[in-house]
């Protein structure tokens, strides 16, 4: 196993809510990254925390934001939700080193009614 | 036209054959490479990093080519335990940015 670890697994949320995810990275990764995987589809980036700021962001509008804390765990959070936010939400830890292995925790389901 | 872009698949093919998936990216300052494999329902799991050399992993063959931005992956007598989502992936941006394919799906079949 990685050692990256999200949560919940599953989550139901109606249009028009906020969700917050949670990610706590593998033992010395310094870096978290977080992805939408539609199904059928490779995961999308969103974006990128490192040492507790956001240094990459991907296609996402402004209502995808998140945060890293100072043990490297990390959370998204969606405001507004839409239909379209159902998707597998992955999180991946890396260490920032110039190597960018990613290393993924099992992901939250996340299904918007 | 996406970044990444790979076989879209899926690919059907016998236990013991050779196969092989292609991958192109479109910006020329990509740095790193690798290929992930994605189980149903799971997350994805890194493969193998991808070099100009090319680099061997027991059947598994990875190769790189910076100049045509291409990449690919050989498998060698695939077993059925193969049968998985195989994902293209791109590093740029100093590592802050990485994209993935859209992933070939492989059968194998006894």
């Amino acid at each position: 196993e990685t050692g990256v670890t999200q949560s919940p697994t599953h989550l139901i949320k109606t249009r028009g809510q906020q969700v917050t995810l949670r990610c706590s990275s593998q033992s010395g990764h310094n870096t978290v990254s977080w992805y939408q995987q539609a199904l059928g589809q490779g995961p999308q980036f969103i974006f990128q925390y490192y040492r507790e700021e956001e240094n990459g962001r991907g296609n996402f509008p402004p209502r995808f934001s998140g945060l890293q804390f100072p043990n490297y765990s990390s959370e998204l959070n969606v405001n507004a939700l839409e239909l379209d936010d159902s998707a597998l939400y992955l999180c991946a830890s890396s260490l920032q080193d110039g190597n960018e292995k990613l290393f993924f925790g099992s992901g939250t389901q996340l299904s918007v009614l | 036209r996406k970044e990444v872009e790979q076989d879209p698949g899926p690919f059907n093919v016998p236990e013991g054959a050779t196969v092989a998936f292609n991958c192109t990216y479109s910006n020329s300052a990509s740095q790193s490479f690798f290929w992930y494999r994605q189980d149903c329902r799971k997350e994805p799991k890194l493969l193998m990093s991808v070099y100009s050399s090319g680099n061997e992993d027991g059947r598994f063959t990875a190769q790189l080519n910076r100049a045509s931005q291409y990449i690919s992956l050989l498998i060698r007598d695939s077993k059925l335990s193969d049968s998985a989502t195989y994902l293209c992936v791109v590093n740029r941006d100093g590592g802050f940015k990485t994209i993935f394919g859209a992933g070939t799906r492989l059968f194998v079949k006894a």
